[in-house]
């Protein structure tokens, strides 16, 4: 069983600030994705990612397969980007479903 | 293209009584996904189905919970009788491998 290690799990930061958020697993995945969600409790995938790395507008995620590793990085963060952000494994080949980090609660203050 | 859809979006009742929860997925997703998010944790997958078959109900509470997904479309997660314990988000998602997975809005459960 895939665990998954976030970090940190609480993060305050002023309006501008450029963010990172860590996601470690231990044992090897087909793919790792970054959600938000929202208070209200929705979901919504960010990125899904098997290899490098990748930018949607103000959003950057990586991840080192050998390291295990993944960041999510936020440039020039905006009160609306406050959320939690989680990480979420796909292992077994898919079959097993995702696993995911209990979540990092981000606050950006204006 | 809609979402995954979920109703009712919040929902308070009091212990021992029962409430059912609604997902319709992403058309043409196969896999369907029950997930209960307690506050402060990431969510748990509760059952998986592909098509209407069930891949997964290993961490699904059996003597009080159960879920359906009749003719492998829309689905239904049941909770008889409900416990204060219970008080989660229910998050229903979908996938496919061309789509990869989508979530819905989830329901908000509180049990008094």
């Amino acid at each position: 069983k895939n665990e998954v290690e976030q970090s940190p799990q609480n993060l305050t930061a002023q309006e501008g600030e450029f963010i990172t958020i860590n996601c470690s697993y231990s044992v090897g995945i087909s793919a790792l994705h970054w959600l938000q969600q929202h208070p209200g409790g929705g979901i919504v995938s960010l990125f899904m990612l098997s290899s490098g790395k990748k930018k949607h507008g103000r959003l950057i995620a990586t991840i080192n397969i050998q390291e295990k590793h993944s960041s999510l990085h936020i440039t020039a963060s905006h009160p609306r980007d406050s959320a939690v952000y989680i990480c979420a494994v796909l292992s077994g080949g898919g079959a097993d479903g995702l696993t995911f980090g209990k979540g990092t609660h981000l606050i950006i203050q204006p | 293209e809609a979402g995954v859809a979920q109703s009712p979006r919040y929902k308070i009742i009091e212990k021992r009584q029962s409430v059912a929860f609604w997902c319709n997925p992403i058309s043409g997703h196969a896999t369907l996904y029950w997930y209960q998010q307690i506050l402060g944790q990431g969510p748990k997958l509760l059952i998986q189905f592909q098509n209407n078959g069930v891949v997964d109900d290993s961490q699904l509470p059996k003597d009080r919970f159960s879920a359906e997904r009749l003719k492998g479309v829309d689905s239904t997660l049941k909770i008889q009788p409900a416990k204060l314990e219970d008080s989660a988000v229910y998050l229903c998602a979908s996938s496919s491998n061309r789509d990869g997975y989508t979530f819905g809005s989830g329901t908000r459960l509180t049990v008094v």
